[in-house]
C-alpha cells in the first residue's frame, strides 16, 4: 500500500495568482497519479490524472507534473478563480487495489 | 452516467446500535471502497473490496466490518456504534482496468451517534 503525504494542508491565494500542491508517495511501482477536487458539500471528483509514462499533462488552467525518481507529483492551478476554492486530494495508485488519498489541501481563492 | 448511490444522506443512531450503511453502483465496477471523512484528516480508507465476497482492511478498520454479496453492492457495518464513529462516510467504486481507474463517489452519509 501507499504512504501518501500532501503539502500544504491549506493554501490561500489571491484571485488570478497560481496555486501549487505537492503529493509524495512511497510505492515505486505506482503508475497512476490522479487529483480529485471536492467542493463544499459535494462529493470528490477527478479533475486531472497522469500516467507514469508522461511527465506533464495540462487541461486548460490546471496541470499535473510527475517526478517518478523523487516519487512526487504536483497539481498546478493558474489564473485562480473563486470556483477553484475547494479541497484537493491526490490518490496515487500502486500495484494493489487499495486506493488511499492524501489528507487534502484546502484552497481558498481571495477575491 | 456513473452512479454510486448511498442509502441514506443523514442518519442518527444510538450508542451500541448495529448500523448498516449501504452503497450501490451501476457501472459493473470490480472495486468498491468505504471512507470516512473528518475535518483535517482527509479521506481515510476503512475497507475495500476487489471482488464479490472479497474484502481487505484499509487504514482504519477497527470497529467496522463490510459485506459484498453482490458485485454492485457494498455494505459497511458498525457492529456497536460509538460516538467516535460520528462522521461523514463516503463510498466509492472504480474499475480494475489499468488504463481507466477513476474512482466515483457516492453523495455521502452523515452519521451521528448519540
Amino acid at each position: 500500500g501507499e504512504n501518501v503525504e500532501q503539502h500544504p494542508s491549506t493554501l490561500s491565494v489571491q484571485e488570478g495568482d497560481s496555486a501549487v500542491i505537492k503529493c509524495t508517495y512511497s510505492d515505486s511501482a505506482s503508475n497512476y497519479f490522479p487529483w480529485y477536487k471536492q467542493e463544499l458539500g459535494k462529493r470528490p471528483q477527478l479533475i486531472i490524472d497522469i500516467r507514469s509514462n508522461v511527465g506533464e499533462k495540462k487541461d486548460q488552467r490546471i496541470a499535473v507534473t510527475l517526478n517518478k525518481t523523487a516519487k512526487h507529483f504536483s497539481l498546478h492551478i493558474t489564473e485562480t478563480q473563486p470556483e477553484d476554492s475547494a479541497v484537493y486530494f491526490c490518490a496515487p495508485r500502486g500495484n494493489d487495489y487499495k486506493l488511499s488519498f492524501g489528507a487534502g489541501t484546502t484552497v481558498t481563492v481571495r477575491a | 452516467d456513473v452512479k454510486v448511490t448511498q442509502s441514506s444522506r443523514y442518519l442518527v443512531k444510538r450508542t451500541g446500535e448495529k448500523v448498516f450503511l449501504e452503497c450501490v453502483q451501476d457501472m459493473d465496477h470490480e472495486n468498491m471502497f468505504w471512507y470516512r471523512q473528518d475535518p483535517g484528516l482527509g479521506l481515510r480508507l476503512i475497507y475495500f473490496s476487489y471482488d464479490v465476497k472479497m474484502k481487505e482492511k484499509g487504514d482504519i478498520p477497527e470497529g467496522y466490518s463490510v459485506s459484498r454479496e453482490k458485485k454492485e453492492r457494498f455494505s459497511l457495518i458498525l457492529e456497536s456504534a460509538s460516538t467516535n464513529q460520528t462522521s461523514m462516510y463516503l463510498c466509492a467504486s472504480s474499475p480494475q482496468d489499468r488504463l481507466n481507474t477513476e474512482a466515483f463517489f457516492g453523495q455521502g452519509t452523515r452519521l451521528t451517534v448519540v
